[in-house]
């Protein structure tokens, strides 16, 4: 609906688990972001990419990995989460980094850690 | 203090009633101010944004930014039950990007028919 998909939609994983959180834009934005949205809480930025570069990370813990193969592509890798890790992931995507105005959100992974 | 302050509602109002939706700030040097509507099971949408002060409209929309109460405002004519969501607030200073924006934690609006 927007041009930014999310795979899965839903996920519970234990907190030993391994996974990884798909996000792919249709719109030829050159900027990708992931956010965690947790209840009655602030969006929370947690990465930024730009023309596939890193350019911002939010202080995010080391089990929180992010890759970006391409400008179309954004991954987040999952691995010894914690319960207070469950939220509602998103992922966004903009013609730059400076037009976050701009910025086109996908449907989200709504994320349950056991 | 938080940053951006914004009521968590939720506000009840009844079809084609005004409403009125707000957000504080701290930071003088937030200078874009974007609303965001989020349904349920749903990212957010962009509705609006303004630059520095002013009012802006889009349709049953209108956006309103004082800057010298740090005070941001979304209003909606005719509200419809579509328009039930929550409503995000977020701004960010002049010469940065996604990294220095801040969000409102949302008001959860009913427009009961």
């Amino acid at each position: 609906e927007t041009g930014v998909t999310q795979t899965p939609r839903h996920l519970v994983m234990g907190m030993t688990n391994k996974k990884s959180l798909k996000c792919e834009q249709h719109l030829g934005h050159n900027a990708m972001y992931w956010y965690k949205q947790s209840a009655k809480k602030p969006l929370e930025l947690m990465f930024v990419y730009n023309f596939k570069e890193q350019t911002e990370n939010n202080s995010v813990p080391s089990r929180f990995s992010p890759e970006c193969p391409n400008s179309s592509h954004l991954f987040l890798h999952l691995h010894t989460l914690q319960p207070e890790d469950s939220a509602l992931y998103l992922c966004a995507s903009s013609q730059d980094r400076l037009l976050v105005e701009t910025q086109y959100f996908g449907p989200g992974t709504r994320l349950l850690v056991l | 203090q938080k940053e951006v302050e914004q009521d968590p509602g939720p506000l009840s109002v009844p079809e084609g009633a005004i409403v009125s939706l707000n957000c504080t700030y701290s930071n003088s040097a937030f200078q874009y101010f974007m609303w965001y509507r989020q349904y349920s099971r749903k990212g957010p949408e962009l509705l609006m944004y303004t630059y520095s002060s002013g009012n802006k409209e889009d349709g049953r929309f209108t956006a309103q930014v004082d800057k010298s109460s740090k005070y941001i405002s979304l209003f909606i004519r005719d509200s419809q039950p579509s328009d039930s969501a929550t409503y995000l607030c977020a701004m960010r200073p002049r010469e940065t990007g996604g990294f220095k924006t801040i969000f409102g934690a949302g008001t959860r609006l009913f427009v009961k028919a």
